[in-house]
């Protein structure tokens, strides 16, 4: 099936500093990536939405300076966390549409836990 | 590496039972979750359950769970138009990394 990863799996970083999590789907093209946030035991808050080679859209209340999504190619999508502070602690998942396929069809990465100090 | 399987579309009726199915294969989940996804919106948490419990239920739905052939399915009671979108099944040993299936579309008739 298809795979998505993502890296780092956990990561843990000083309030101040940005932090860059990268999404990769392994054997497919993703024309869509998808970010997402989740908190313990709660449902996922879709962030933002990126297209290869376009800007990413994001969901209302996500400040796009601060959460930095790039999707250069159609294997690779990155957030950057820019200048984190302990309430950006959280579970982020991404997720992958695969091209020429139904879009409805997500393929998700194993989530990267941030900490931030 | 550990994966989460289910199909990608159940049509039903309303008024019908729906049952959505997922299989795993991390014997060590701890957690096992169902989300709800309507168009364009995140995930919304419906339910979970802990891998030590073989049934859950609240209201129309019904969590029923096979730790032995690491069976998980879901069971909405009759089922309404509104109930139509995406189900994922996800688990996750310890509520670490997650990983989750590819969705089931539930199309739900007149």
């Amino acid at each position: 099936g298809a795979v998505v990863s993502q890296h780092p799996s956990r990561v843990i970083c000083k309030s101040g500093t940005s932090v860059k999590i990268e999404c990769r789907s392994l054997d497919f093209q993703a024309t869509t990536m998808f970010w997402y946030r989740q908190f313990p035991k709660q449902s996922l808050m879709l962030m933002a939405t990126s297209n290869e080679g376009s800007k990413a859209t994001y969901e209302q209340g996500v400040e796009k300076d601060k959460f930095l999504i790039n999707h250069a190619s159609l294997t690779l999508s990155t957030l950057t966390v820019t200048s984190a502070h302990p309430e950006d602690s959280s579970f982020y998942i991404c997720s992958a549409s695969e091209r020429g396929r139904n879009t409805d069809t997500q393929y998700f990465g194993p989530g990267t836990r941030l900490t931030v100090l | 590496g550990e994966d989460v399987e289910q199909s990608l579309f159940l049509s039903v009726r309303e008024g019908d039972s729906s049952v959505i199915n997922c299989t795993y294969t991390d014997s060590s989940s701890t957690y096992l979750y169902w989300y709800k996804q309507e168009p364009g919106a995140g995930l919304q948490l419906l339910t979970y359950i802990f891998s030590n419990m073989d049934m859950k239920q609240d209201q129309r739905l019904t969590v029923l769970l096979n730790k032995k052939d690491k069976h998980l399915s879901l069971r909405i009671a009759d089922t309404q138009t509104g109930d139509s979108a995406i189900y994922f099944c996800a688990e996750s040993h310890n509520n670490n990394d997650m990983r989750f299936g590819a969705g089931t579309r539930l199309t739900v008739k007149p």
